[in-house]
């Protein structure tokens, strides 16, 4: 069983689009987290939601909004994809907003082209 | 602002070698601390981590990493290297139990293992 699962895995898509990233994660974890890892592997927290509420939100532009409909599945739709959008985008969950014991899904690879 | 140092971006070190991965931290009090391994096209595993207590600790895959207070360091240790080790390699630290679960991660080791 797969605990925290991405879709799609590799996404291609055209500058100005619009592209949701799904994620779900199946270990009863009350807090979930979306991060972007750019070209050069660097990986930065973008949101996080805890039960879903929004409890992390970095400077990350208005084009991006995380959506959790419960707490077991976090979402991050794109509005009109830039080229510096793409990258590869982890979604991962923890117990509670105090662990830090993150695990991580396989990630989504967006390319905008 | 905290921050998370690895100053060796690529390390090479042949199968059955010995290996380190250094990592250097900038925090107030006392971090969290953690190492992740990334296969190439996986995700983050987590290989081992710090909270408090014994400074050695120890991972899964053979891993084992000690906390140097006074030299701010985390370093990631292995006696005998696997092929199978080859990865990118991140060192993260949290910034505290008053916080929320916000990970702060270095740039990365990549592990190269000749045969």
């Amino acid at each position: 069983d797969t605990a925290v699962s991405q879709t799609p895995k590799y996404l291609v898509t055209q500058m100005g689009n619009d592209k949701s990233i799904k994620c779900e994660q199946n270990l009863g974890h009350d807090t979930m987290y979306w991060y972007k890892q750019d070209s050069k592997k660097f990986l930065k927290i973008m949101f996080s939601y805890n039960n879903k509420e929004l409890i992390i939100n970095e400077t990350v532009p208005n084009r991006f909004s995380p959506k959790s409909p419960d707490k077991a599945h976090l979402n991050l739709h794109i509005n009109s994809l830039e080229l510096g959008d793409s990258a590869v985008y982890f979604c991962a969950s923890s117990q509670s907003q105090f662990s830090y014991e993150q695990y991580f899904g396989p990630g989504t690879r967006l390319t905008v082209t | 602002a905290q921050s998370v140092t690895q100053p060796d971006i690529h390390i090479t070190v042949s199968e059955g070698a010995s290996l380190e991965l250094r990592c250097n931290y900038s925090y107030g009090a006392t971090p969290y601390l953690f190492w992740y391994v990334q296969s190439p096209g996986q995700g983050l595993q987590l290989l081992l981590k710090y909270f408090s207590g014994d400074t050695l600790v120890q991972g899964i895959k053979g891993f084992e990493a000690e906390f140097k207070r006074s030299q701010s360091s985390f370093n990631l240790r292995k006696p005998s290297v696997h092929w199978s080790d080859a990865a990118e390699y991140f060192c993260a630290v949290g910034p505290g139990s008053s916080n929320t679960g916000k990970l702060i991660f270095g740039q990365g080791t990549t592990l190269q293992v000749k045969p």
